[in-house]
């Protein structure tokens, strides 16, 4: 299994581009997350889904959008990046309703505005 | 909202020597989880442990085990025979049953000592 592939796994943008970061599970999990994690800080979750169709925001969510058109991807995208937005970007994903199921992560992104 | 707290930027332990990193976290809920993660300079986040707010038992991975007191809200990591390996940072999570949304704390980073 692959578990969480996360793509690409570095780029720097210019201030107002644009980007789409891919995240793909294999696992069938349900539930799928973006993290973002700036320097010497912990993980902040930017958005969620809870399947295909449906997702929500977490503390963090301006700046950026999500879809969840199936169960294996969930792409966060970064419209008109700003330099607030360098960051290391992680997906996850887990399965709801199994107990003591960890959160799965992908290796991360690590994204400069400049 | 939850928070999750660690009190502890930096630790430092000689190689063989145990630690302990402390967590306390903030609920008002009777069940959850609680993890454990680590993060090497990979940027990879690997479990460690995790502990189900209902059992009572404190619990162990090889030479990882936790310290959890339900009443004080803590959540401690103790590791055993440091190695050279677990140089990284520690990131304490919390996650409601039902609401599989995971709450970190800010980090501690793990230096061993030769």
């Amino acid at each position: 299994n692959a578990g969480v592939t996360q793509t690409p796994k570095f780029r720097i943008l210019k201030i107002g581009q644009s980007m789409t970061l891919q995240c793909t599970q294999d696992m069938n999990h349900n539930y799928m997350y973006w993290y973002r994690q700036d320097p010497g800080m912990g993980l902040k979750l930017i958005y969620y889904s809870v399947g295909a169709g449906i997702t929500d925001k977490g503390e963090v969510p301006n700046g950026y959008n999500v879809s969840r058109s199936t169960t294996e991807d969930f792409p966060l995208r970064l419209e008109l990046a700003a330099p607030s937005q360098t960051s290391v970007y992680f997906c996850a994903s887990t399965l709801q309703g199994a107990r003591s199921t960890e959160a799965f992560f992908g290796q991360g992104t690590r994204l400069t505005v400049v | 909202a939850q928070t999750v707290t660690q009190s502890q930027p930096e630790m430092s332990v000689q190689e063989a020597e145990t630690v302990t990193l402390s967590c306390t976290y903030d609920t008002s809920e009777s069940d959850y989880y609680l993890f454990w993660y680590k993060q090497p300079p990979s940027r990879q986040m690997i479990l460690v442990i995790r502990q189900e707010a209902y059992k009572q038992q404190n619990a162990t991975e090889n030479r990882f085990s936790v310290n959890f007191q339900k009443a004080a809200k803590s959540f401690s990591l103790k590791i055993s025979d440091s190695q050279l390996g677990d140089a990284a940072m520690y990131f304490c999570a919390y996650r409601e049953i039902g609401n599989e949304k995971l709450t970190f704390g800010t980090g501690t980073r793990l230096t061993i000592i030769p």
